[in-house]
């Protein structure tokens, strides 16, 4: 079946833009999490989403990140008044159940560049 | 909050040798230790997974062994190809609390 989608696959901008990054996760998958990953370095959690509850956004990094899960399904990252530090790859993840231990199945990324 | 080091950042192999990562991390709550491997322009994936309650487990090429006492965790990867070259991710989670990932090591498997 269809894996985790992402959208775009790049995006370039300019310091002070707002950007939105899309996650299309495997259908019926319950959990959804996001990952950015610098240049050289690990994932670093930024915000998950589990079914009915409220999401943990105790990863990101600043108020101007944020992000939405619509219908339980897709959702999106929005960066507002980006930096040139928020230059990296965010990665989207979905895992088929709440809780630990699960597998998360990642998506492709988006490479965002800001000038 | 736990913290996962990851060595070498870097490694090179002749193919055919066998490779070793190693990871250590700082919550002995810690409870579920996966490995994930990233090919260049692709999201990470899971290519073994250890609990707990099990000191080592094996699938194929690849085994991880799990030290829950000196806290450290390692992925092994025998008779190595060439399609194994890629980024290996280790991470450690403890309860409901995210997986925490180590900065990753490339390895290079040299024909």
């Amino acid at each position: 079946g269809a894996g985790v989608s992402q959208s775009p696959s790049n995006k370039v901008t300019e310091k002070g833009k707002d950007v939105e990054l899309r996650c299309d996760p495997i259908s019926g998958h319950t959990a959804l999490y996001w990952y950015r990953q610098s240049l050289g370095q690990g994932l670093e959690f930024l915000i998950y989403f589990q079914g009915n509850s409220a999401p943990d956004k105790s990863g990101l990094p600043s108020d101007r990140f944020s992000a939405e899960r619509t219908g339980g399904s897709v959702s999106t990252l929005t960066i507002q008044r980006t930096q040139q530090e928020d230059s990296a790859v965010y990665l989207c993840a979905s895992s088929p159940l709440d809780g630990a231990q699960e597998t998360q199945y990642f998506g492709p990324g988006t490479r965002l560049l800001v000038l | 909050g736990e913290n996962v080091e990851q060595h070498p950042s870097t490694l090179s192999v002749q193919e055919g040798d066998s490779a070793v990562i190693k990871c250590t991390y700082s919550d002995s709550a810690s409870n579920y230790f996966p490995w994930y491997k990233q090919e260049l322009g692709k999201g990470p994936q899971l290519i073994i997974d250890i609990r707990s309650n099990v000191g080592e487990k094996k699938d194929q090429r690849i085994a991880v062994t799990l030290n829950k006492t000196a806290k450290h965790f390692s992925l092994h990867i025998t008779e190595t190809q060439p399609e194994d070259s890629a980024v290996y991710f280790c991470a450690a989670e403890s309860g409901n609390t995210p997986l925490v990932f180590g900065k990753g090591t490339r390895l290079s498997v040299i024909a």
